[in-house]
């Protein structure tokens, strides 16, 4: 059964500080990879999807990589906003599922 | 904006009452998936439909239970409503089951249920 783990849990970070938010899995035969961003009390805004055969995506000044070899990924914020402050969930696709796997996310603030 | 709306945005029910909540698919989307999201918890995989049929289903008891029409449009009814229950509803639309590759998932802005 696959898990997803994020850490840290929570975070918060003075404005134009560059993040790294780690999301590690326990299978590695994933199919792909997706970080999204979920406002409080709101719905999941997609940020970047990663295929199992590619190692990176970037978007602005989002960047995720994947290591499936060691069940890890990454998103990197570059030089946040307080716009940024959210919560950032990964989610796992294995190889042959359509069931995803999130993670409880990382409640991310960014202050003035 | 995803284009998948979701109704209704708030509800409370009481304990055994039986809910029906609604999705609208983003246009041109085929499938669509539900899931739960309870406080402090990533969202868990409920079910999903593609083309009318469930074609997927999470770690969920019968008394939840969905339908998908000819225009992609979705609901999840659940029964018998428990304390647990109270959760966010999501819907997710996509451009064929979630299993494809570049298949990227688009959510709505959720239902809020409340059991009390």
């Amino acid at each position: 059964k696959q898990e997803v783990t994020q850490i840290p849990a929570a975070l918060s970070v003075p404005e134009g500080e560059n993040l790294v938010l780690n999301c590690s899995f326990t299978d590695s035969a994933i199919y792909n990879l997706q970080w999204f961003r979920q406002d409080p009390g709101k719905g999941l805004t997609s940020l970047l999807l990663i295929q199992s055969s590619q190692r990176e995506q970037t978007s602005g000044r989002l960047n995720a990589s994947l290591d499936k070899s060691s069940g890890r990924s990454t998103l990197y914020i570059a030089a946040s906003q307080p716009g940024d402050s959210a919560t950032y969930l990964c989610a796992a696709r294995p190889g042959g599922s359509y069931i995803p796997t999130f993670g409880r996310g990382t409640s991310l603030i960014v202050h003035p | 904006e995803t284009g998948v709306t979701q109704s209704p945005t708030h509800l409370i029910k009481t304990r055994g009452q039986q809910v029906t909540l609604r999705c609208s698919s983003q246009s041109g989307h085929n499938t669509v998936s539900w899931y739960q999201q309870a406080l402090g918890q990533g969202p868990q995989f409920i079910f999903q439909y593609y083309r009318e049929e469930e074609n997927g289903r999470g770690n969920f008891p019968p008394r939840f239970s969905g339908l998908q029409f000819p225009n992609y449009s979705s609901e999840l009814n659940v029964n018998a409503l428990e304390l647990d229950d109270s959760a966010l509803y999501l819907c997710a639309s996509s451009l064929g089951p979630q299993g494809r590759r570049g298949n990227t998932i688009y959510f709505g802005e959720g239902s809020w249920l409340t059991v009390v």
